[in-house]
This record gives C-alpha cells, sequence and structure tokens, in this order.
C-alpha cells in the first residue's frame, strides 16, 4: 500500500516568518497532488493541485513543489500569518480509487 | 454554486439504529466518495462512484452502503452504528478521474454512536 508522511506533525512560528511544510510518498507513480487546509471541525479547502507532469504550483503566499522522482512534496508559506494557523494536508491520487493522505502538519502562527 | 453540501452536521445514534448520511453537489461532478476521518488514522476512503449507478467499496467498506441514483446524489447509509463508526464523515467529489482534477470536500458530518 501506498503511504504519504508528512514531517513534521506540528509547527510553531512566529507572524511574518517563511516555512516549509513536507510531505513525501513511497510510490512515485502519480496522477496528481493536492495541498489542503483543514480549519478545527470544518471541512478540507483545497489550496493547490500539481499534476504528475508538474514541477511546482503557486497561489497568493503559497507555492507547492513536486519531485516524483525523490516522492516528495513542500508547501512554502511566504510572510506567515496567523490566518494560517490550520492542519495542513497533502493527498496523493494513484488512480480513481487511489486518493492517500498524510496525517497532516498542524501549524499555529503566533502574533 | 453551493459546491458539495453534506447534511446533517452533527448526528448522535444509538447503537444499532441506521441512518443514512446525505451528499450533494451542483457541479455535474461524475466521480463522488465518502472518506472518514479519525484522529491518527487521517482519511480512509470507504466508498466512491464513477457515475450514476456505479459505486464500488474503498479502503474500510464494512457497515456501510451506498448508491447513486443521479449525478448529484451520493447518500451513504449506516445499516446498524456501532461505536467504532464514530468518526467524522466527508463526502468528496471531482469533475472527472484522471491528473487534470482535484477534489472538492464537504464540510463533513460529525458522528457520535453511543
Amino acid at each position: 500500500k501506498q503511504e504519504v508522511t508528512q514531517i513534521p506533525a506540528a509547527l510553531s512560528v512566529p507572524e511574518g516568518e517563511n516555512l516549509v511544510l513536507n510531505c513525501s510518498f513511497t510510490d512515485s507513480a502519480i496522477y496528481n497532488l493536492q495541498w489542503f487546509r483543514q480549519d478545527p471541525g470544518k471541512g478540507l479547502t483545497s489550496l493547490l493541485l500539481i499534476q504528475s507532469s508538474q514541477r511546482e504550483q503557486t497561489s497568493g503566499r503559497l507555492n507547492a513543489s513536486l519531485d516524483k522522482s525523490s516522492g516528495r512534496s513542500t508547501l512554502y508559506i511566504a510572510a506567515s500569518q496567523p490566518g494560517d494557523s490550520a492542519t495542513y494536508l497533502c493527498a496523493v491520487k494513484y488512480n480513481f480509487n487511489k486518493f492517500y493522505f498524510g496525517s497532516g502538519t498542524k501549524l499555529n502562527v503566533k502574533p | 454554486n453551493a459546491g458539495v453540501t453534506q447534511t446533517p452536521k452533527f448526528q448522535v445514534l444509538k447503537t444499532g439504529q441506521s441512518m443514512t448520511l446525505q451528499c450533494a453537489q451542483d457541479m455535474n461532478h461524475e466521480y463522488m466518495s465518502w472518506y472518514r476521518q479519525d484522529p491518527g488514522m487521517g482519511l480512509r476512503l470507504i466508498h466512491y462512484s464513477v457515475g450514476a449507478g456505479i459505486t464500488d467499496q474503498g479502503e474500510v467498506p464494512n457497515g456501510y452502503n451506498v448508491s447513486r441514483s443521479t449525478t448529484e446524489d451520493f447518500p451513504l447509509r449506516l445499516l446498524s452504528a456501532a461505536p467504532s463508526q464514530t468518526s467524522v464523515y466527508f463526502c468528496a467529489s471531482s469533475l472527472q478521474e484522471g491528473a487534470n482534477y482535484g477534489y472538492t470536500f464537504g464540510s463533513g458530518t460529525r458522528l457520535t454512536v453511543v
């Protein structure tokens, strides 16, 4: 079974810092990789989708990269804000019924 | 365009009761799926559908039934609720399968079985 790992499990940073969240996967034959944000007690909000043929995607202060050969993706958040505090999940799609989630990184941005 | 709508948001059941979790999307998405989210276990796929009339099992299907009579709706039925089914349930949809398409999630149903 494919595995998706996210490190660190939790991260606390002061406001304004740039930070990197990591996602690794064991099988490099992916369709795409998607980063989500989940606020406490809420659903999942899609942040970025990277197709297997792409190297990175950007949206505002967020930049996600993909290195299939090494089985890694990173989510870069620039100039972090307290409103960025949430759990960030990465999910890797292999097939229509094979979409695996990491366990998430819980981010706390301190004012 | 409401996206993916799940009802109810919260539910408490007694062991042995049955109920249906509703999921509806208005984006004309072909693919729909149900996940459960448990602490330390992440999100796990329960059932999925690639179109009206077509459903299949995911990773943890036992104790759940689904049907897909329309493109818009994909209800999840708990046949005889057990405490192990206490979880947060998410419905997700995608326009089509393939590398170009990501998933849209509903806001979830928090279910407690006592």
